[in-house]
């Protein structure tokens, strides 16, 4: 059993475009986030959700825009792609009452390459 | 801010070597610290993680870490690398409020 999962696993899209990238996970937490990890394989976190409410928002642009439907879920919507939101986007997962600092769960990556 | 240092982006180690990769913190309230892998192509995965309690913390697939207040570090070790154990390795710090900061990865390189 997947415990946290994303779809797509690979986006190839063009410049200009609007896509979407979506996380389902099966454990039960009630925190999940996004990362983005770059060529050099530096890993940030973007933002993080708690009962479907937003926690972290870090310094990302406005063309993210995360969504939370309810607290199994987490989609990550980016209009405009440009070239430098290639990346690889991580979708975690923790059990958190937003003060501890519990484990986080992983899912296994969206490989985006915008052209 | 609290923040994570890896010192060496890439270790070589022989198979059967002992595995050191390295990992210093700075934390201005007592740190939880973590160790995560990432093999190729995949996402990540816990290792192991400090949360305040032993100072000498057993993970997954024979690595551990120790805590070293005095020292701010947190390095990794395994006495006896393995083809296997080839991969990306992380160190992280929580700041609390779910956010963990990351340090910029170590590739364990291991050869026969």
């Amino acid at each position: 059993d997947t415990a946290v999962s994303q779809t797509p696993k690979y986006l190839v899209t063009q410049m200009g475009n609007d896509k979407s990238i979506k996380c389902e996970q099966n454990l039960g937490h009630d925190t999940m986030y996004w990362y983005k990890q770059d060529s050099k394989k530096f890993l940030k976190i973007m933002f993080s959700y708690n009962n479907k409410e937003l926690i972290i928002n870090e310094t990302v642009p406005n063309r993210f825009s995360p969504k939370s439907p309810d607290k199994a879920h987490l989609n990550l919507h980016i209009n405009s792609l440009e070239l430098g939101d290639s990346a690889v986007y991580f979708c975690a997962s923790s059990q958190d009452d937003g003060r501890s600092r519990e484990t986080q769960y992983f899912g296994p990556g969206t490989r985006l390459l915008v052209l | 801010a609290q923040s994570v240092t890896q010192l060496g982006s890439h270790v070589s180690v022989s198979e059967g070597a002992l595995v050191l990769l390295r990992c210093n913190y700075s934390s201005s309230v007592p740190p939880y610290l973590f160790w995560y892998v990432q093999y190729p192509n995949q996402g990540l995965q816990l290792l192991l993680k400090y949360t305040s309690a032993a100072t000498l913390v057993k993970g997954i697939n024979g690595f551990e870490a120790e805590f070293k207040k005095s020292e701010t570090s947190f390095h990794l070790t395994k006495p006896s690398a393995h083809m296997s154990d080839a991969a990306e390795y992380f160190c992280a710090v929580s700041e609390g409020f779910q956010k963990l900061v990351f340090g910029t990865g170590t590739r364990l390189l291991v050869s026969p």
